[in-house]
C-alpha cells in the first residue's frame, strides 16, 4: 500500500447501531497513526494518535486499534448517536509529522 | 476552539493575484504545518515549519511560498493565482512533546 485508504467511503447507519471503519496505511518507515474527526464548517478535531502494534484507544464510545506490522486500524463507535455524524480521517506519519491523510469516512447517523 | 487561529476566514480573489493567509500557533507551539483541501482530493500537506525554519515541504506549488515568523505566526502566500488554486487552507500546530496536530479554522479561498 503505497498511500493511505478509508474504508468505506461513507456509510449511513440508524441510532444505537454500532460500525466502523477501516484505514489501511504503508507498513514501512511507520511513526504514528492519527484519527481526526471532521464536522461540517469546523476543523478536524484529533480523536487518537496510536504509535504501538497492539496499541488500542478509546474515548467515550469510540475506540480504535492499530496493527503496524500489516498496516492498518479500525475506527469502532458503539451505539452511534446523531452527534457522531461527521467525516472520520486517518492519517499516517513516517516521523517528519507531516501526514499524509486518507480520503475519509463519511458516517450519517439517523436518528 | 483548538487554540489555533487563521485569518481570513474568506477570501475571493482573481486569477493573477497574489493573497496571504496568516496562521498563528497555539501558545506554545513551535511547528506550523499548511494543508491544502481542494473539492477533489483529501488534505494535502504543503510545508512545515519550526521555530522560524523550514522543517518537511509536500505537493506545494512554486507559485507558493510560506515562512514563520519570530513571534511563531505563519503566512502562506499563493501568488499568480488559478481557478484551481480555490480550496480551504488549513494550518495545523503541534508541541514538541505530543504527536496530536491541532487544526485551525481555515481558510476558504475562492479564485475567479
Amino acid at each position: 500500500i503505497l498511500n493511505v485508504e478509508q474504508s468505506p467511503q461513507s456509510l449511513h447507519v440508524q441510532e444505537g447501531d454500532s460500525t466502523n471503519f477501516t484505514c489501511s496505511f504503508p507498513s514501512s518507515n511507520f511513526y504514528a497513526l492519527h484519527w481526526y474527526r471532521w464536522e461540517t464548517a469546523k476543523s478536524p478535531e484529533a480523536l487518537f494518535v496510536m504509535t504501538l502494534n497492539g496499541d488500542e484507544k478509546k474515548k467515550g464510545r469510540i475506540s480504535a486499534t492499530l496493527n503496524t506490522k500489516e498496516g492498518y486500524s479500525y475506527l469502532y463507535i458503539k451505539g452511534s448517536q446523531p452527534e457522531d455524524s461527521a467525516t472520520y480521517l486517518c492519517a499516517s506519519d513516517t516521523g517528519r509529522r507531516a501526514l499524509t491523510f486518507g480520503s475519509g469516512t463519511r458516517l450519517q447517523v439517523q436518528p | 476552539d483548538s487554540g489555533v487561529t487563521q485569518t481570513p476566514k474568506h477570501l475571493i480573489t482573481a486569477t493573477g493575484q497574489r493573497v496571504t493567509l496568516r496562521c498563528s500557533p497555539r501558545s506554545g507551539d513551535l511547528s506550523v504545518y499548511w494543508y491544502q483541501q481542494s473539492l477533489d482530493q483529501g488534505l494535502q500537506f504543503l510545508i512545515q515549519y519550526y521555530n522560524g525554519e523550514e522543517r518537511a515541504k509536500g505537493n506545494i506549488l512554486e507559485r507558493f511560498s510560506a515562512q514563520q515568523f519570530p513571534d511563531l505566526h505563519s503566512e502562506l502566500n499563493l501568488s499568480s493565482l488559478e481557478l484551481g488554486d480555490s480550496a480551504l487552507y488549513f494550518c495545523a500546530s503541534t508541541s514538541q512533546s505530543t504527536y496530536e496536530q491541532y487544526f485551525g479554522p481555515g481558510t476558504r479561498l475562492t479564485v475567479t
